[in-house]
């Protein structure tokens, strides 16, 4: 069984439009963080939610909206899609406290045309 | 920024060990020493982490020094499916989302 499923696995759209990522964990974690890599391969933080509510949310765009229904899914919605958020989305979690490792699953490959 | 620096590659012949060293000169007491990887395409994987002592699975070895200053995470026989991009990260808490640097790109040659 996949323990961080991300759907769907490849995204190609045009620019403007508004695309969602969704993100499921089935390991029980308390914690769930978007990463996003870019073209240069650089992994950074994007949002951090615990038990549904929002923790962390670095400098991103207001364009890119997090939304968590549960503590089990974190979904990325992102409205008027620009070239430069082409990159690879990554999602991931956590149980709280420390000494715990992350788990990531295994990436949403964004392309705008 | 990351806290931690790597060599930006290193070579390793197949069966054979890997031995990636890390430098986080600053690292503070209450912070561990996260070791991932990134095959090509998929997601980072988690390989091990430690705070003072040195630490094995089944995966690979963690060696952190008396000081804490540098770690050296070691994949005892190295094989083809263990080239990857290897972060070293320092962080004070398993969910403190993480500073990836740019890691060691390992090759494992045959």
């Amino acid at each position: 069984d996949t323990a961080v499923s991300q759907t769907p696995k490849y995204l190609v759209t045009q620019m403007g439009n508004d695309k969602s990522i969704k993100c499921e964990q089935n390991l029980g974690h308390d914690t769930m963080y978007w990463y996003k890599q870019d073209s240069k391969k650089f992994l950074k933080i994007m949002f951090s939610y615990n038990n549904k509510e929002l923790i962390i949310n670095e400098t991103v765009p207001n364009r890119f909206s997090p939304k968590s229904p549960d503590k089990a899914h974190l979904n990325l919605h992102i409205n008027s899609l620009e070239l430069g958020d082409s990159a690879v989305y990554f999602c991931a979690s956590s149980q709280q406290g420390p000494n715990q490792p992350q788990h990531f699953g295994d990436g949403t490959r964004l392309s705008i045309l | 920024d990351a806290k931690t620096t790597q060599p930006p590659s290193m070579d390793c012949a197949e069966g054979r060990a890997a031995n990636l060293p890390c430098n986080h000169s600053t690292i503070s007491g209450n912070e561990y020493v996260y070791w991932y990887r990134q095959i090509h395409s998929q997601g980072p994987q988690y390989i091990i982490h430690g705070l003072k002592n040195n630490e094995t699975n089944e995966m690979a070895s963690l060696i952190i020094t008396e000081d804490r200053k540098s770690s050296t995470l070691i994949l005892p026989h190295a094989t083809l499916r263990d080239t990857a991009v290897y972060y070293c990260i320092v962080t004070d808490s398993g969910n403190t989302p993480l500073v990836f640097g740019k890691g060691t790109r390992l090759s494992v040659i045959a």
